[in-house]
Protein backbone atom coordinates (compact mmCIF):
# COMPACT_ATOMS: atom_id res chain seq x y z
CA UNK A 1 0.00 0.00 0.00
CA UNK A 2 1.56 3.78 -0.43
CA UNK A 3 -1.16 5.01 1.96
CA UNK A 4 -1.65 8.87 1.09
CA UNK A 5 0.07 10.36 -1.59
CA UNK A 6 0.56 13.76 -2.85
CA UNK A 7 1.60 14.93 -6.16
CA UNK A 8 4.05 17.74 -7.04
CA UNK A 9 6.43 17.59 -4.12
CA UNK A 10 7.38 21.01 -5.15
CA UNK A 11 5.83 23.77 -6.98
CA UNK A 12 6.74 27.70 -7.56
CA UNK A 13 4.23 29.76 -8.61
CA UNK A 14 3.69 33.61 -9.44
CA UNK A 15 1.17 35.54 -7.75
CA UNK A 16 -2.32 35.39 -9.32
CA UNK A 17 -1.28 31.90 -10.78
CA UNK A 18 -3.63 28.93 -10.46
CA UNK A 19 -3.35 25.51 -9.36
CA UNK A 20 -4.37 22.44 -8.08
CA UNK A 21 -2.91 20.01 -5.45
CA UNK A 22 -3.20 16.61 -5.51
CA UNK A 23 -4.16 14.33 -2.87
CA UNK A 24 -5.26 9.88 -2.90
CA UNK A 25 -5.43 7.58 -0.70
CA UNK A 26 -5.41 4.00 -1.30
CA UNK A 27 -6.95 2.64 2.82
CA UNK A 28 -10.64 2.75 1.99
CA UNK A 29 -10.72 5.91 4.15
CA UNK A 30 -13.89 7.68 3.95
CA UNK A 31 -12.47 11.20 5.66
CA UNK A 32 -9.93 13.32 4.26
CA UNK A 33 -8.31 16.96 5.25
CA UNK A 34 -5.93 19.60 3.67
CA UNK A 35 -3.50 20.92 6.24
CA UNK A 36 -0.97 23.96 5.86
CA UNK A 37 2.48 24.20 7.77
CA UNK A 38 3.97 27.13 8.43
CA UNK A 39 6.89 27.79 11.06
CA UNK A 40 6.25 27.91 14.61
CA UNK A 41 2.87 27.48 14.37
CA UNK A 42 2.44 23.70 13.67
CA UNK A 43 -0.57 22.43 10.90
CA UNK A 44 -3.26 24.40 10.45
CA UNK A 45 -6.83 22.48 9.01
CA UNK A 46 -7.93 24.22 5.10
CA UNK A 47 -10.80 21.84 4.72
CA UNK A 48 -11.58 18.53 5.38
CA UNK A 49 -14.08 15.73 4.11
CA UNK A 50 -15.95 13.48 6.16
CA UNK A 51 -17.06 11.60 3.71
CA UNK A 52 -16.89 10.69 0.27
CA UNK A 53 -19.47 13.87 -1.16
CA UNK A 54 -19.29 16.37 1.29
CA UNK A 55 -16.59 19.05 2.25
CA UNK A 56 -16.38 21.45 5.20
CA UNK A 57 -14.32 24.43 5.92
CA UNK A 58 -11.21 24.35 8.54
CA UNK A 59 -9.45 26.69 10.50
CA UNK A 60 -7.97 28.84 7.74
CA UNK A 61 -10.10 28.23 4.52
CA UNK A 62 -9.54 31.47 2.34
CA UNK A 63 -8.13 31.41 -1.00
CA UNK A 64 -8.49 27.88 -1.57
CA UNK A 65 -11.58 25.34 -2.85
CA UNK A 66 -11.67 21.67 -2.58
CA UNK A 67 -13.03 18.77 -4.83
CA UNK A 68 -13.64 15.67 -3.16
CA UNK A 69 -13.30 13.42 -6.76
CA UNK A 70 -14.36 10.44 -5.08
CA UNK A 71 -13.47 8.51 -2.45
CA UNK A 72 -10.25 8.05 -3.32
CA UNK A 73 -8.78 11.77 -3.88
CA UNK A 74 -9.19 15.04 -2.53
CA UNK A 75 -7.93 17.77 -4.24
CA UNK A 76 -7.01 21.33 -2.85
CA UNK A 77 -7.25 24.49 -5.54
CA UNK A 78 -5.23 27.72 -5.42
CA UNK A 79 -7.23 30.18 -7.86
CA UNK A 80 -5.36 33.12 -7.42
CA UNK A 81 -1.88 32.64 -5.57
CA UNK A 82 -0.36 35.18 -2.48
CA UNK A 83 2.46 35.35 -1.44
CA UNK A 84 0.97 34.46 1.96
CA UNK A 85 -0.03 31.11 0.74
CA UNK A 86 4.04 29.80 0.74
CA UNK A 87 3.90 26.91 3.17
CA UNK A 88 4.22 22.74 3.14
CA UNK A 89 0.67 21.54 2.33
CA UNK A 90 -0.16 17.91 3.57
CA UNK A 91 -2.80 15.69 3.12
CA UNK A 92 -4.07 13.40 5.35
CA UNK A 93 -6.98 10.65 5.30
CA UNK A 94 -8.39 8.36 8.42
CA UNK A 95 -11.22 5.80 8.72
CA UNK A 96 -13.59 8.40 9.87
CA UNK A 97 -14.07 11.75 11.43
CA UNK A 98 -14.02 9.80 15.06
CA UNK A 99 -12.18 10.40 18.08
CA UNK A 100 -10.56 6.79 17.88
CA UNK A 101 -9.17 7.09 14.40
CA UNK A 102 -5.80 8.52 14.01
CA UNK A 103 -5.21 10.37 10.89
CA UNK A 104 -2.34 9.19 7.72
CA UNK A 105 -0.14 11.76 6.01
CA UNK A 106 1.37 12.30 3.08
CA UNK A 107 4.99 13.15 2.17
CA UNK A 108 3.64 16.97 1.48
CA UNK A 109 3.69 19.46 -1.52
CA UNK A 110 6.30 22.69 -0.80
CA UNK A 111 4.81 25.33 -2.80
CA UNK A 112 6.46 29.08 -2.53
CA UNK A 113 4.81 31.66 -4.27
CA UNK A 114 7.04 34.68 -5.55
CA UNK B 1 -12.21 25.16 23.03
CA UNK B 2 -9.84 22.58 22.77
CA UNK B 3 -6.14 23.47 22.48
CA UNK B 4 -2.82 22.00 23.04
CA UNK B 5 0.45 23.70 24.33
CA UNK B 6 4.34 22.78 23.73
CA UNK B 7 5.97 23.58 26.60
CA UNK B 8 9.06 23.36 24.64
CA UNK B 9 9.97 24.66 21.14
CA UNK B 10 13.39 23.12 21.55
CA UNK B 11 14.78 20.39 23.26
CA UNK B 12 18.87 19.09 23.03
CA UNK B 13 19.29 15.58 24.68
CA UNK B 14 22.95 13.69 24.80
CA UNK B 15 22.68 10.31 22.96
CA UNK B 16 21.70 7.65 25.53
CA UNK B 17 19.93 9.66 28.02
CA UNK B 18 16.37 10.13 28.75
CA UNK B 19 13.80 12.39 26.43
CA UNK B 20 11.05 14.56 27.78
CA UNK B 21 8.57 16.54 25.41
CA UNK B 22 6.05 18.52 27.69
CA UNK B 23 2.76 18.73 26.46
CA UNK B 24 -0.73 20.45 28.48
CA UNK B 25 -4.03 20.41 26.67
CA UNK B 26 -7.36 22.04 27.30
CA UNK B 27 -10.61 20.01 26.82
CA UNK B 28 -14.08 20.49 28.39
CA UNK B 29 -14.93 16.86 27.12
CA UNK B 30 -12.99 13.45 27.53
CA UNK B 31 -9.93 13.95 24.83
CA UNK B 32 -8.23 11.93 22.30
CA UNK B 33 -4.58 12.78 22.24
CA UNK B 34 -1.75 12.11 19.77
CA UNK B 35 1.92 12.35 19.20
CA UNK B 36 3.04 12.83 15.51
CA UNK B 37 7.12 13.17 14.91
CA UNK B 38 8.27 14.19 11.64
CA UNK B 39 11.48 13.80 10.17
CA UNK B 40 12.95 16.48 8.17
CA UNK B 41 11.19 17.09 4.39
CA UNK B 42 8.58 14.28 5.36
CA UNK B 43 5.31 13.79 6.55
CA UNK B 44 4.29 12.84 9.81
CA UNK B 45 4.21 9.83 11.49
CA UNK B 46 1.64 8.91 14.33
CA UNK B 47 4.06 7.82 17.28
CA UNK B 48 1.01 6.54 19.64
CA UNK B 49 -2.62 7.67 21.40
CA UNK B 50 -4.43 7.70 23.87
CA UNK B 51 -8.61 7.30 23.48
CA UNK B 52 -9.12 6.40 27.07
CA UNK B 53 -8.41 3.10 27.83
CA UNK B 54 -4.97 2.91 29.53
CA UNK B 55 -3.38 5.91 30.89
CA UNK B 56 0.23 4.69 30.17
CA UNK B 57 0.47 4.24 26.61
CA UNK B 58 3.43 2.65 24.29
CA UNK B 59 4.30 3.61 21.32
CA UNK B 60 6.79 3.06 18.43
CA UNK B 61 10.77 3.31 18.80
CA UNK B 62 10.79 3.13 22.63
CA UNK B 63 8.71 6.04 23.36
CA UNK B 64 5.35 6.34 26.12
CA UNK B 65 3.03 9.19 27.14
CA UNK B 66 1.26 9.19 30.11
CA UNK B 67 -2.47 10.97 30.39
CA UNK B 68 -2.63 12.76 33.52
CA UNK B 69 -6.07 13.65 34.23
CA UNK B 70 -5.64 16.17 36.77
CA UNK B 71 -2.83 17.53 35.46
CA UNK B 72 -3.93 17.89 32.03
CA UNK B 73 -0.80 16.54 30.48
CA UNK B 74 0.40 14.10 27.78
CA UNK B 75 3.76 14.32 28.36
CA UNK B 76 5.79 12.12 25.80
CA UNK B 77 9.29 10.33 27.11
CA UNK B 78 11.63 7.73 26.38
CA UNK B 79 14.27 6.27 28.57
CA UNK B 80 17.34 6.77 25.81
CA UNK B 81 17.75 8.73 23.29
CA UNK B 82 19.09 7.87 19.50
CA UNK B 83 20.38 9.69 16.69
CA UNK B 84 17.84 8.89 14.98
CA UNK B 85 15.20 10.34 17.06
CA UNK B 86 16.39 14.09 15.94
CA UNK B 87 12.99 15.03 14.50
CA UNK B 88 9.82 17.54 15.19
CA UNK B 89 7.40 16.16 17.54
CA UNK B 90 3.33 17.58 17.51
CA UNK B 91 1.56 16.73 20.23
CA UNK B 92 -2.45 16.99 19.04
CA UNK B 93 -5.53 16.65 20.50
CA UNK B 94 -8.74 15.60 19.04
CA UNK B 95 -11.93 18.06 19.19
CA UNK B 96 -13.92 16.20 21.08
CA UNK B 97 -17.26 18.73 20.87
CA UNK B 98 -18.72 16.95 17.75
CA UNK B 99 -15.93 17.07 15.07
CA UNK B 100 -13.28 15.56 15.86
CA UNK B 101 -11.01 17.57 14.31
CA UNK B 102 -7.23 17.73 15.21
CA UNK B 103 -5.59 20.70 16.97
CA UNK B 104 -1.95 20.75 16.86
CA UNK B 105 0.64 22.06 18.76
CA UNK B 106 3.31 24.47 17.77
CA UNK B 107 5.63 21.63 17.95
CA UNK B 108 9.01 20.59 19.95
CA UNK B 109 12.55 20.01 17.57
CA UNK B 110 14.41 17.21 19.17
CA UNK B 111 17.89 17.64 18.95
CA UNK B 112 20.20 14.76 19.91
CA UNK B 113 23.68 14.97 20.28
CA UNK B 114 26.60 12.71 19.82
Amino acid sequence: NAGVTQTPKFQVLKTGQSMTLQCAQDMNHNSMYWYRQDPGMGLRLIYYSASEGTTDKGEVPNGYNVSRLNKREFSLRLESAAPSQTSVYFCASSEALQRYYEQYFGPGTRLTVT
Amino acid sequence: AQSVTQLDSHVSVSEGTPVLLRCNYSSSYSPSLFWYVQHPNKGLQLLLKYTSAATLVKGINGFEAEFKKSETSFHLTKPSAHMSDAAEYFCVVSDSSGTYKYIFGTGTRLKVLA
